[in-house]
């Protein structure tokens, strides 16, 4: 199965604590995105990235919030401090390149923060 | 300000008739037009997209209809089945992506 890989699935963390998300993209995707679905709201971007290279994030959160997509290795997210509202599903999605519109999505990350 | 609506926040419709799926944008500048299914616990499928230069895309059971001029499009599922039943978000794209809030279809069986 070469679909987009999230890891983990559910994470719980305190508030206070880091919270790191993990998304490989389909093998042969060199652009990750990611988004946050609140409860009962669709997906909001976040950031968009290609190996290396931060292209849009302008759906991050100015503080506590950072993305990554190292030339070896998968996306991270990470969430510095963690606070109660930030307890969400956050999917990755990735494509091929900017040629294509379709994103092709992994199963989420359901952060829980108490 | 939201950019891309889905008004209805749920539909039920009995198996074998028309599910008809309406989203509203705002923004003039998209260009592309897609929509995705959700079941719980997973992430978004990609289902049928079009382009703004076109008003129809079919694919299967599945088409898209695009309405520039009011800035609508909708998704038409016909025969539906009780294995459509799932969230359908619409998105919007410039450059990224903007969801909808998504409509929970019910197919009754």
């Amino acid at each position: 199965n070469a679909g987009v890989m999230q890891n983990p699935r559910h994470l719980v963390r305190r508030r206070g604590q880091e919270a790191r998300l993990r998304c490989s993209p389909m093998k042969g995707h060199s652009h990750v995105y990611w988004y946050r679905q609140l409860p009962e709201e669709g997906l909001k971007f976040m950031v968009y990235l290609q190996k290396e290279n931060i292209i849009d994030e302008s759906g991050m959160p100015k503080e506590r919030f950072s993305a990554e997509f190292p030339k070896e290795g998968p996306s991270i997210l990470r969430i510095q401090q963690v606070v109660r509202g930030d307890s969400a599903a956050y999917f990755c999605a990735s494509s091929p390149g900017t040629a294509t519109y379709e994103q092709y999505f992994g199963p989420g990350t359901r952060l829980t923060v108490t | 300000d939201q950019q891309v609506k889905q008004n209805s926040p749920s539909l039920s419709v009995q198996e074998g008739r028309i599910s008809i799926l309406n989203c509203d944008y705002t923004n003039s500048m998209f260009d592309y037009f897609l929509w995705y299914k959700k079941y719980p616990a997973e992430g978004p499928t990609f289902l049928i997209s079009i382009s703004s230069i076109k008003d129809k895309n079919e694919d299967g059971r599945f088409t898209v209809f695009l309405n520039k001029s009011a800035k609508h499009l909708s998704l038409h599922i016909v025969p539906s089945q009780p294995g459509d039943s799932a969230v359908y978000f619409c998105a919007a794209s410039r450059q990224n992506f903007v969801f909808g809030p998504g409509t929970r279809l019910s197919v009754l069986p």
